[in-house]
């Protein structure tokens, strides 16, 4: 069954530090770029980061550069995001998600259901 | 930074043909995607670069990009298709991805 499944949410204080997994099953992880996408509450949705299949090339939001760390364990079939320096703001659902590279364009095809990140003091 | 803009909401009878504009300085060279999203749900890709449908995506959906502005199409709109939709592209840097703020779609 070809899925992702997100894991490592929760009740974390500003300033503090979180780590998000994604576990991949039904097809070649290793052969995809892999992005996180978040939803605050009530919002639209975010678009995080981007890493290629390979771990060579990274993009980030301009709202998390500098605090935000993503990552990826081909062998384990994972992808991490890795939060510091959390604020209230980072509050949200955050989605694993597949993405397809067509020249400069890249896009998601296959999304997690998400796990839910809560900054609050 | 770059934005696509969409209008916050649409409003269909059933069975009345629903467009959903997204406009962005970048569409004339990159394509648009669509995503739905329904209440509680991940969201779903219902058309892919500018006008191609997924496999399993009913044919009332169809996208179009013409200059600045994309438009996403439903045909013959169901109840079921209530839902919040959103645009995608990336920038002229192909560096970042950017989601329009999305459009809250009612069907009655």
């Amino acid at each position: 069954q070809v899925q992702l499944v997100e894991s490592g949410g929760g009740l974390v204080k500003p300033g503090g530090s979180l780590r998000l997994s994604c576990a991949a099953s039904g097809f070649t992880f290793s052969d995809y770029y892999m992005s996180w996408i978040r939803q605050a509450p009530g919002k639209g949705l975010e678009w995080v980061s981007y890493i290629s299949s390979s771990g060579s090339t990274i993009y980030y939001a301009d709202s998390v550069k500098g605090r935000f760390t993503i990552s990826r364990d081909n062998a384990k079939n994972s992808l991490y995001l890795q939060m510091n320096s959390l604020r209230a703001e980072d509050t949200a659902v955050y989605y694993c998600a597949r993405a397809q590279r067509y020249g400069a364009n890249w896009y998601f095809d296959l999304w997690g259901r998400g796990t839910l990140v809560t900054v609050s003091s | 930074s770059y934005e696509l803009t969409q209008p916050p909401s649409v409003s269909v009878s059933p069975g009345q043909t629903a467009r959903i504009t997204c406009s962005g300085d970048a569409l004339p060279k990159k394509y648009a995607y669509w995503y739905q999203q329904k209440s509680g749900q991940a969201p779903v890709l219902v058309i892919y670069e500018d006008s191609k449908r997924p496999s399993g995506i009913p044919e009332r959906f169809s996208g179009s990009s013409s200059g600045t502005m994309a438009t996403l199409t439903i045909s013959g709109a169901q109840v079921e298709d209530e839902a919040d939709y959103y645009c995608y592209s990336t920038d002229s840097s192909g560096n970042h991805g950017v989601f329009g703020g999305g459009t809250k779609l009612t069907v009655l």
